[in-house]
């Protein structure tokens, strides 16, 4: 089946960048997609790709993707500590989202 | 007021009950989903709705059913609860570009 897959954990300094990997398994994902969810929260919709993109900038916010490799980031600038949460990708597959297993921010002062 | 709104967002049960989870949007999206999510496993499909006659089932689908009230209702029922049931459960809301706005999630615990 298709699979989404990324690392549990990142720890960074406050001010650091901050960079958070995924690889997916469908090529014919049309939308790539960056969630976020804060403790006790829903996930919350940060930006998404279109696949015939390579990058996407949005304020600290920028998206790589690399379709050969399957491999999507999200990079963020000047990270905060308001930053902390799990961060999830997700490919669109058929009619549906296939979500990762989520990474979870650590902002340390 | 919140697009996406659950109840309850916490309950506790015994096992066997039946449980109902509810979901209620203001959005007007025809897509609507539901997911649980545990510990070091994401989120998980069980059920989606594409119109208020479309049911389909998730990778997750046994042990639950749902039910699509209304454009903007959609409820989850565990018929029988159990202890691996356990879980956070979230209902989302879907875009035509496959944006997806969650609601606050249900925390679910089965003794």
């Amino acid at each position: 089946g298709e699979d989404v897959e990324q690392s549990l954990f990142l720890s960074v300094r406050e001010g650091d960048s901050s960079v958070i990997n995924c690889t997916y398994t469908d090529s014919s994902s049309t939308y790539l997609y960056w969630y976020k969810q804060e403790p006790g929260a829903g996930l919350q919709l940060l930006t998404y790709i279109f696949s015939n993109m390579d990058m996407k900038q949005d304020q600290r916010l920028t998206v790589l993707l690399n379709k050969k490799d399957k491999h999507l980031s999200l990079r963020i600038a000047d990270t905060q500590t308001g930053d902390s949460a799990i961060y999830f990708c997700a490919e669109s597959y058929t009619d549906k989202l296939i979500f990762g297993t989520g990474t979870r921010l650590q902002v340390f002062p | 007021d919140a697009d996406v709104t659950q109840t309850p967002r916490n309950r506790i049960t015994k096992t066997g009950k039946r449980i109902m989870l509810e979901c209620s949007q203001t959005k007007g999206h025809d897509r609507m989903y539901w997911y649980r999510q545990d510990p070091g496993l994401g989120l998980r499909l069980i059920y989606y709705s594409f119109d208020v006659k479309d049911i389909n089932k998730g990778e997750i689908s046994d042990g639950y059913s749902v039910s699509r009230q209304a454009q903007a209702k959609f409820s989850l029922s565990l018929e029988s609860a159990i202890p691996n049931q356990t879980a956070l459960y979230f209902c989302a809301t879907e875009t035509m570009r496959g944006e997806q706005f969650f609601g606050p999630g249900t925390r679910l615990t089965v003794l």
